[in-house]
């Protein structure tokens, strides 16, 4: 089976700290991506990366950035966490060809005060 | 971008009833998945069903790529299938694999 695990289940953050936020993979997947979840807003991308050192911009990209050092981790990094910040993160993988199911994590629920 | 609509917004079944979800999308797709969102938050694949027809145990999803839609079909409805229903898409000739999400359909199954 595939298994995508996350650092936290719950964080608590001040207005300010830098946040790193953690995804590995076990499945060689090529692909990961982190998305937010809003109530109203559905899921929406943040970053995604189709290989080790590589990374590109999702939909909302803006406060956040990426690191891809290991092609089993997958690191979202809020510089300067914002109360707007405060959401539902989650990360996924999946292959490149073939049967590109996306895998998810069981998330990240973020609070900034 | 692509748009994907999804209906209805909300359900409520008592159990042992069935139902169908629809996901409609704007565009041709390469991918199309359906998850469940579980009340703690995780997603679980249920189906990768770009297009024909797929079944695991009660639950089967039928993909019409020439008419842009989808549908997941759900019987003997039991209050363990509560949560959020998502279908998501992958626009034909993108790369990197990017989802984009319906807005969900919300099931609530009663004793």
């Amino acid at each position: 089976d595939v298994k995508v695990t996350q650092s936290s289940r719950y964080l608590v953050k001040r207005t300010g700290e830098k946040v790193f936020l953690e995804c590995v993979q076990d499945m060689d997947h090529e692909n990961m991506f982190w998305y937010r979840q809003d109530p109203g807003l559905g899921l929406r991308l943040i970053y995604f990366s189709y290989d080790v050192k590589m990374k590109e911009k999702g939909d909302i990209p803006e406060g956040y950035s990426v690191s891809r050092e290991k092609k089993e981790r997958f690191s979202l990094i809020l510089e300067s966490a914002s109360t707007n910040q405060t959401s539902m993160y989650l990360c996924a993988s999946s292959l490149t060809g073939g049967e590109k199911t996306q895998y998810f994590g069981p998330g990240t629920r973020l609070l900034v005060l | 971008g692509i748009q994907v609509e999804q209906s209805p917004p909300d359900l409520i079944l008592q159990e042992g009833a069935n139902s169908t979800l629809r996901c409609n999308f704007s565009d041709s797709v390469n991918n199309l998945q359906w998850f469940h969102q579980n009340p703690w938050g995780q997603l679980i694949n249920l189906f990768y069903i770009p297009s024909g027809t797929k079944q695991n145990g009660r639950l089967s999803a039928t993909t019409v790529a020439t008419e842009r839609y989808s549908l997941l079909y759900i019987s003997s409805s039991q209050t363990t299938d509560s949560g959020v229903y998502f279908c998501a898409v992958e626009r034909i000739y993108n790369q990197g694999g990017k989802l984009i999400f319906g807005q969900g359909t919300e099931l609530s199954v009663k004793p």
